[in-house]
């Protein structure tokens, strides 16, 4: 079965401080997508990125960057130099690729930046 | 704007009740996914459709149930309401619907069960 593990519930911290939400996935599929998700207090869903999972290459986007292990099935997002208006609850998601792209989501880790 | 409409914002209804929820589409997304995100179930994933058809099935109750238009619209109906269902009702669009391209969000419909 497919299942996705966010374990940190909530995490402070001080602006300008790095932060990494961590993602855990289970998948018996050989060809996978990995998703984050960012949920902002206004209540939509800001798709951040993408990754399938012949593609173990590191991305970086700005302050945002991604880590893919597959060894570990692992797909952690490091926000560098956070902002007061990073604060949200971010969403790790998982999707097969036969028939049907719906998605898995992780429990989501909410983050608080304060000033 | 992620191009996904979703009406109405907020709905709030009594047990018992019946309620539509409606989705459009981005302009060429072929595929409709409906999602729930309650506090005690996190974002679950209900139904897809896929040009009019279903494509696949989650946690949907038996109470339940969606269609796609030929116009690619869909609605979510949720019938004999209870307090647990009271949730935020995400509707999703991609173009193909396999392939795990990105799928865009709708802003929600919050629906409260009294």
């Amino acid at each position: 079965a497919q299942k996705v593990t966010q374990a940190q519930t909530e995490i402070s911290v001080v602006e300008k401080e790095d932060v990494t939400l961590d993602c855990v996935y289970e998948t018996r599929d050989t060809t996978y997508y990995l998703f984050w998700y960012k949920q902002p207090p206004s209540g939509e869903l800001v798709f951040l990125i993408r990754r399938n999972s012949f593609d173990e290459q590191n991305e970086i986007s700005g302050r945002y960057s991604w880590n893919f292990q597959k060894s570990t099935s692992s797909f952690n997002f490091t926000i560098t130099a956070s902002q007061v208006v990073d604060s949200a609850v971010y969403f790790c998601a998982l999707s097969e690729s036969y028939n049907t792209d719906k998605l898995i989501f992780g429990t989501g880790t909410r983050l608080q930046v304060f000033p | 704007d992620s191009g996904v409409t979703q009406t109405p914002k907020h709905l709030i209804t009594a047990t018992g009740q019946r309620v539509t929820l409606r989705c459009s589409p981005r302009s060429g997304d072929l595929s409709v996914y409906w999602y729930q995100q309650s506090l005690d179930q996190g974002l679950q994933f209900l139904i897809q459709y896929y040009n009019g058809e279903e494509r696949a099935k989650g946690n949907i109750l038996e109470r339940f149930s969606a269609q796609q238009f030929p116009d690619l619209h869909s609605e979510l109906n949720l019938s004999s309401l209870e307090l647990g269902d009271s949730a935020l009702y995400f509707c999703a669009s991609s173009h193909s619907g396999s392939s795990s391209g990105e799928q865009f969000f709708g802003p929600g419909t919050r629906l409260t069960v009294l």
